[in-house]
C-alpha cells in the first residue's frame, strides 16, 4: 500500500486561506469516506482534526474544512493563524481493512 | 480524560525482540478499537496495525512491512494494549503511538515510545 501523495509544503500569511490536497486510488480515499486529517505541531503527537472525509471532532476550530473528490481528499484553513504553523497528515481506511497515511505537509505562516 | 501512555521503547540490535505497552485510562478501553501507528525520526506517519474489541472478535490487521513480525494483543482486565515485535529490523526504527481508533479515525494519541534498531 503505497502512501497517500500530499504536497511538500503550503504557506500563506496570516488571515489566508490555504488548501492542502491528498491523493490516493479507488482503494483507499476513492471507496469510502473514511479519509481523516490530522495536525501535529513540532515535538507533539499528532491530533485529529478531521475525520469522515468533513466532520470536526469538539474543540477543533470552524477555521478547518474538508472534501473529497474523487480519489482525492482535501483540507483547507481559514483565517490562517500562527498557531496553525505545524505538519499536516490525511489517512484514509483502504479495501484491505487497513489503514495508509499521507507524505505529509508542512504548512508555514509567513 | 482519556489518557494513554506508551512504554517498553528502547535500544535492541537487528533480529532482537522487544514488546511495548500501552496503559489506557479515562475510557471504556473493553470497547475500543486501538491501533499503533509508528514514525520514523524526522519523516512521516505509518500506520502498523490494529486490533478490534472482543465482541468484534478481537481481530488484527497488519500493515505489509510488520506482518508476520509484530503481533498486537490487548488485556482488558488490565486496560493495556500490547505490541509484539520481533526480528526487528534497523528500518523498524521508530517513535511508537497507540492510538483510540473510532469512525474510522485515530481519535486520541499516546506521547509516543522511541525504538531503536542499531547493531
Amino acid at each position: 500500500q503505497s502512501a497517500l501523495t500530499q504536497p511538500p509544503s503550503v504557506s500563506g500569511s496570516p488571515g489566508q486561506s490555504v488548501t492542502i490536497s491528498c491523493t490516493g486510488t479507488s482503494s483507499d480515499v476513492g471507496s469510502y469516506n473514511r479519509v481523516s486529517w490530522y495536525q501535529q505541531p513540532p515535538g507533539t503527537a499528532p491530533k485529529v482534526m478531521i475525520y469522515e472525509v468533513r466532520n470536526r471532532p469538539s474543540g477543533v476550530p470552524d477555521r478547518f474544512s474538508a472534501s473529497k473528490s474523487g480519489n482525492t481528499a482535501s483540507l483547507t484553513i481559514s483565517g490562517l493563524q500562527a498557531e496553525d504553523e505545524a505538519d499536516y497528515y490525511c489517512s484514509s481506511y483502504t479495501s484491505s481493512n487497513t489503514y495508509v497515511f499521507g507524505t505529509g505537509t508542512k504548512v508555514t505562516v509567513l | 480524560e482519556v489518557q494513554l501512555v506508551e512504554s517498553g521503547g528502547g535500544s535492541v540490535k537487528p533480529g532482537g525482540s522487544l514488546r511495548l505497552s500501552c496503559a489506557a485510562s479515562g475510557f471504556t478501553f473493553r470497547n475500543a478499537w486501538m491501533s499503533w501507528v509508528r514514525q520514523t525520526p524526522g519523516k512521516g506517519l505509518e500506520w502498523v496495525g490494529r486490533i478490534k474489541r472482543k465482541i468484534d472478535g478481537e481481530t488484527t490487521d497488519y500493515a505489509a512491512p510488520v506482518k508476520g513480525r509484530f503481533t498486537i494483543s490487548r488485556d482488558d482486565s488490565k486496560n493495556t494494549l500490547y505490541l509484539h515485535m520481533s526480528s526487528l529490523k534497523t528500518e523498524d526504527t521508530a517513535v511508537y503511538y497507540c492510538t483510540i481508533d473510532s469512525n474510522y479515525a485515530h481519535l486520541d494519541w499516546g506521547q509516543g515510545t522511541l525504538v531503536i534498531v542499531s547493531s
